[in-house]
């Protein structure tokens, strides 16, 4: 049985590139959320979603981050015009049902911003 | 918005110690969760507590649900090298919500 599985594991952009952040959860899991993680704290909420749907997206920022799940595929989180404040890692995390708050987190994405 | 407040934020113990951390909020959880984060990887859930005063064991990790709701502990008997890590209290936000607010973390290291 595969974990969340996140690819890839370190992506490097410089500012002003794109960059997108893949999430592929859990076999028989539909529901997905997104966290960010800054340096020496602990993760942010950022999206959660379930297939073809945003349910919440209030850590989300208003602009250049977007997220999606569609019905076939894995989940992209997509951060378009990047700047150094978003070297982070996301991880990403993946529920059979909704109210099992203990999810499976993948093992992130380590994005550098040069 | 809710907080969680971890302390301490590092411990430096011998192998063999025990250990204690702690998790406080101003606010009400239903649930708490520990998460032991290694280095380059994702967290990973030890222990949920779901009910006010509950004690839950899991190997040498033993965690309490605080009775007034609004803390939790953990503590790691006989430790071992490989219990260094980030240690995270987390719980669900207000309202049903299913998102997650964690705390900053207690660092541990164990010198063998």
């Amino acid at each position: 049985n595969a974990g969340v599985m996140q690819n890839p594991r370190h992506l490097v952009r410089r500012r002003g590139q794109e960059a997108r952040l893949r999430c592929s959860p859990m076999k028989g899991h539909s529901h997905v959320y997104w966290y960010r993680q800054l340096p020496e704290e602990g993760l942010k909420f950022m999206v959660y979603l379930q297939k073809e749907n945003i349910i919440d997206e209030s850590g989300m920022p208003k602009e250049r981050f977007s997220a999606e799940f569609p019905k076939e595929g894995p989940s992209i989180l997509r951060i378009q015009q990047v700047v150094r404040g978003d070297s982070a890692a996301y991880f990403c995390a993946s529920s059979p049902q909704y109210g099992q708050y203990g999810y499976t987190f993948g093992s992130g994405t380590r994005l550098t911003v040069v | 918005g809710q907080q969680l407040n971890q302390s301490p934020q590092s411990m430096f113990i011998q192998e063999g110690e025990d250990v204690s951390m702690n998790c406080t909020s101003s606010s009400i959880f239903n649930t708490w969760l520990w998460y032991k984060q290694d280095p380059g990887e994702g967290p990973v859930l030890l222990i949920a507590l779901y009910k006010a005063g509950e004690l839950t064991s899991n190997g040498r990790l033993t965690a309490q649900f605080g009775i007034t709701r609004k803390d939790s502990f953990l503590n790691i008997s006989a430790s071992i090298p490989s219990d260094v890590g980030i240690y995270f209290c987390a719980g669900p936000t207000q309202g049903g919500s299913e998102k997650l607010v964690f705390g900053k973390g207690t660092k541990l290291t164990v010198n063998p």
